[in-house]
């Protein structure tokens, strides 16, 4: 089945790390996304990892993944006030046509 | 500069009025997409196009219907037979599939009210 779960919510501190996870269930899925989520707005790309990768890095942001145990995660390095956002991963089915399956959501709330 | 609109940003209607949502694209995207975001819930699939004159259900189609007449404009209608309209709607549209990672693109949304 396609089921994407992720923690509802996550508390850091300005300039502290932060780590979103994500597991999801399809082992065909072909990429991997988060997206970010400001208040009252679309969704924003933030990065995607290809499924036969095991680390992406991009700025302050490193995603993670663990294709055996379909584990996904995302760091976000010197966390800022304006990352506080809600964070959504995607899998990417093998349809034939672009289907994405989304997480509930984390909330990050980042606090000076 | 390249995007996707929906307008409008909000929307109230009476309980047993159908309303129709705006999603407009000048990325010359092939694919588009109407998603349902509920409070502390992911994003549910409603209808997705994938041409020109072609559009498939997606995983909560019952009460909305679609159209794609043109490449730009994927118009989404709520009709009085959706039990509870109220939600958060995100339009989003992507390239030709099976070309590179197929970013998603979104626009900034509509909340639909129903009073």
């Amino acid at each position: 089945g396609e089921d994407v779960e992720q923690s509802l919510f996550l508390s850091v501190r300005e300039g502290d790390s932060s780590v979103i996870n994500c597991t999801y269930t399809d082992s065909s899925s072909t990429y991997l996304y988060w997206y970010k989520q400001e208040p009252g707005a679309g969704l924003q790309l933030l990065t995607y990892i290809f499924s036969n990768m095991d680390m992406k890095q991009d700025q302050r942001l490193t995603v993670l993944l663990n294709k055996k145990d379909k584990h996904l995660s995302l760091r976000i390095a010197d966390t800022q006030t304006g990352d506080s956002a809600i964070y959504f991963c995607a899998e990417s089915l093998n349809t034939g046509f672009q289907k994405l399956v989304f997480g509930t959501g984390t909330r990050l709330l980042v606090s000076p | 500069d390249g995007g996707i609109t929906q307008s409008p940003k909000y929307l109230f209607r009476k309980e047993g009025q159908n309303v129709t949502l705006s999603c407009e694209q000048n990325l010359n995207h092939d694919a588009m997409y109407w998603y349902r975001q509920d409070p502390g819930q992911g994003l549910r699939l409603i209808y997705y196009s994938q041409i020109v004159n072609d559009f498939q259900k997606g995983d909560i189609a019952e009460g909305y219907s679609v159209s794609r007449e043109k490449k730009e404009s994927f118009p989404l209608t709520v009709t009085s037979a959706q039990k509870n309209p109220t939600a958060f709607y995100l339009c989003a549209s992507s390239g030709v599939m099976g070309v590179g990672e197929n970013e998603q693109f979104f626009g900034p949304g509509t909340r639909l009210t129903v009073l």
